[in-house]
């Protein structure tokens, strides 16, 4: 069975740092390109970001580009955000996501909560 | 504001069809790209609900339907049910290397 479990989330100050992980299991995963998509409380779902099956590329939404990464470690079946100089506007539910080049997700994780206040 | 647009709301009595309409443009749908669609129920995460335009992962019924044409694209619900109250989702991919969400719709069954 394929289980997308993501944590780290959390209460930061505006300009914080914090770190989400994900532990895939029941599947491949260093066959598939990774997502992570937001969703702000009571609104739509955003692609955030996305990161070749490899590790070899990594795309990212204007809105956080120069202050996000993705990372993966494939021996540990691990998907990573590293999210700097948080904004208030940053707070969201992250979602995990299995999926293809394109953004298409199969499975997706039951996400985290990131809230950024002071 | 989304680059593909979904009404914001839609509904329908049980046993009757609704349609949700995700319009994009020549530089994403347009260009070829699929699209996909996704149901959200109340307090869950996203579920796979359409793939590739017009495919049905295992599980989900026939009574949803997708297709696409030019810069839009469709999902179809038949025979409503209380159940299918949920948010629903498209998505596909833009030629600026992002992938892209609808602003979503809001499926009420009365």
């Amino acid at each position: 069975e394929v289980q997308l479990v993501e944590s780290g989330g959390g209460l930061v100050q505006p300009g914080g740092s914090l770190r989400l992980s994900c532990a895939a299991s029941g599947f491949t995963f260093s066959d598939y390109w990774m997502h992570w998509v937001r969703q702000a409380p009571g609104k739509g779902l955003v692609w955030v970001s996305r990161i070749h099956s490899d590790g070899s590329s990594a795309n990212y939404a204007d809105s956080v580009k120069g202050r996000f990464t993705i990372s993966r470690d494939n021996a540990k079946n691990s998907l990573y955000l590293q999210m700097n100089s948080l904004r208030v506007e940053d707070t969201a539910v992250y979602y995990c996501v299995r999926g293809d080049r394109f953004g298409y997700g199969d499975y997706w994780g039951q996400g985290t909560l990131v809230t950024v206040s002071s | 504001q989304s680059v593909l647009t979904q009404p914001p709301s839609v509904s329908g009595a049980p046993g009757q069809r609704v349609t949700i309409s995700c319009t994009g443009s020549n530089s994403n749908i347009g260009a070829g790209y699929d699209v996909h669609w996704y149901q959200q129920l109340p307090g869950t995460a996203p579920k796979l609900l359409i793939y590739v335009n017009s495919h049905r992962p295992s599980g989900v019924p026939a009574r949803f339907s997708g297709s696409k044409s030019g810069t839009s694209a469709s999902l179809a619900i038949t025979g409503l049910q209380a159940e299918d109250e949920a948010d629903y989702y498209c998505q596909s991919y833009d030629s600026s290397l992002s992938a892209l969400f609808g602003g979503g719709t809001k499926l009420t069954v009365l």
